[in-house]
């Protein structure tokens, strides 16, 4: 069964990075059958996906448009587990992120979710 | 981007109802298309993927059909642990994206 453990802090002041990570058990970041990947959930936004990372022979990320710019997913095979940064935010960027599993594009693991708050 | 909608926002029902949620794209996304339940203060869990595949463990009450642009979720008789917000998702492209959501509550 596979489990997914979110961390970092709640609370990130305007125009600096916002940081997470995602601790994996039960799978592998590097497993070549899943993609791993941050979803992030506003009143105004809806359940929004960021972007992804994956393993085919070699490491692969996509990301979204509306944040292509700010954003970067890295994998850490020594602690089975990949993060997320978000640079320069805004109150805009005030969600709840998750982290979450997917297979074959459907996604089937999530993390418990992480309120992240951008005020001064 | 593959933009989805839900209809209706929301509706209350009766435990017992038939209910039925609409998903529609905006191309066609042949059968990649797949169904969530959140409750509050959690995260989504997936119900059904590729339009009407039950994943293990979820009642038989719920099922999925559609293909092409437009989908449904039914739950043939709803109980009180299915109040909820349900969410499409389309698995067909990148940027994955989910519809707005559907809330289902107690009438």
């Amino acid at each position: 069964q596979v489990q997914l453990q979110q961390s970092g802090p709640g609370l990130v002041k305007p125009s600096q990075t916002l940081s997470l990570t995602c601790a994996i058990s039960g799978d592998s970041v590097s497993s070549n059958s899943a993609t791993w990947n941050w979803i992030r959930q506003s009143p105004s936004r809806g359940l929004e996906w960021l972007g992804r990372t994956y393993y085919t022979s070699k490491w692969y990320n996509d990301y979204a448009l509306s944040v292509k710019s700010r954003i970067t997913i890295n994998p850490d095979t020594s602690k089975n587990q990949f993060s997320l940064q978000l640079s320069s935010v805004t109150p805009d960027d005030t969600a709840v992120y998750y982290c979450a599993r997917a297979t074959f594009n459907w996604f089937d693991s999530w993390g418990q979710g992480s309120l992240v708050t951008v005020s001064s | 981007d593959i933009q989805m909608t839900q209809s209706p926002s929301s509706l209350s029902v009766f435990v017992g109802d038939r209910v039925t949620i609409t998903c529609r794209a905006s191309q066609s996304i042949s059968s990649y298309l797949n169904w969530y339940q959140q409750k509050p203060g959690k995260a989504p869990k997936l119900l059904i993927y590729a339009v009407s595949t039950l994943r293990s463990g979820v009642p038989s009450r719920f099922s999925g059909s559609g293909s092409g642009t437009d989908f449904t979720l039914t739950i043939s008789s709803l109980q009180p642990e299915d109040f909820a917000t349900y969410y499409c998702q389309q698995s067909y492209s990148i940027p994955l994206t989910f519809g707005p959501g559907t809330k289902v509550d107690i009438k």
